[in-house]
């Protein structure tokens, strides 16, 4: 069965300095996405940014990146220039092509922004 | 606002008491989940809906159950909840199978904070 592994349950990042958020998974296949979720204290879960395995190219969205690294099986998020807002539980989650309803989450990291 | 609803935000409950959650989602899309919240633990699927067929059940108590009337609606019965039912329950929807990560994407309702007393 595959896992995602969160390993720092809490973080702290100045303003406007770079933080990276770690996430590893355990799976058997090859062909899968994966996913940085957002939940901010309103509790509305936001997707931040997604990755095909099957993609070499990092994804970036504005100040949101990616270091996917598919043979470590790790999938790490950086978060550049952050900002309050950015202050929220992330969550990474991985979702199998095969059985594609089944999106399994890790445990969560807790981002503090401090001003 | 990711475009799914879900009513009520918050709810308190007996352990004899019948509640219904309800999630709407304006997206068209042809799946939805229900998942449970609790603190510290990894969200837990409970729930899944394709073209309103129930194609998951993970293994989910029957005081749980639910009904998805469309593509477009889904609820969760409870009834003789237990206080370890007490957590966030979040809906959420995708398009439905595609092979596109775009469309495999899940978008989230802001949940339903239940407590069972």
């Amino acid at each position: 069965a595959q896992t995602v592994t969160q390993s720092q349950p809490e973080m702290s990042v100045q303003e406007a300095e770079t933080v990276t958020l770690s996430c590893t998974y355990d799976t058997s296949e090859s062909d899968y996405y994966l996913f940085w979720y957002k939940q901010p204290p309103s509790r509305q879960m936001i997707l931040v940014i997604r990755q095909e395995a099957y993609k070499q190219q990092n994804a970036t969205e504005n100040r949101f990146s990616v270091n996917f690294q598919k043979a470590a099986k790790s999938f790490s998020l950086k978060i550049s220039d952050s900002q309050l807002g950015d202050a929220a539980m992330y969550f990474c989650a991985y979702l199998s092509r095969r059985a594609t309803n089944k999106l399994i989450f890790g445990t969560g990291t807790l981002l503090a922004v401090q001003p | 606002e990711t475009g799914v609803t879900q009513t009520p935000r918050h709810l308190v409950m007996g352990m004899t008491n019948k509640k219904s959650l309800k999630c709407e989602q304006h997206l068209g899309h042809n799946a939805m989940y229900w998942y449970k919240q609790s603190a510290k633990k990894p969200l837990e699927l409970m729930f899944v809906y394709n073209f309103k067929e129930q194609t998951e059940n993970n293994s989910v108590p029957s005081r749980f159950s639910p009904e998805c009337p469309n593509s477009s609606h889904l609820f969760l019965h409870l009834h003789t909840l237990q206080p370890e039912d007490s957590a966030l329950y979040l809906c959420a929807s995708s398009q439905g199978r595609s092979g596109l990560a775009a469309q495999e994407t899940q978008y989230f309702g802001p949940g339903t904070r239940l407590l069972v007393l």
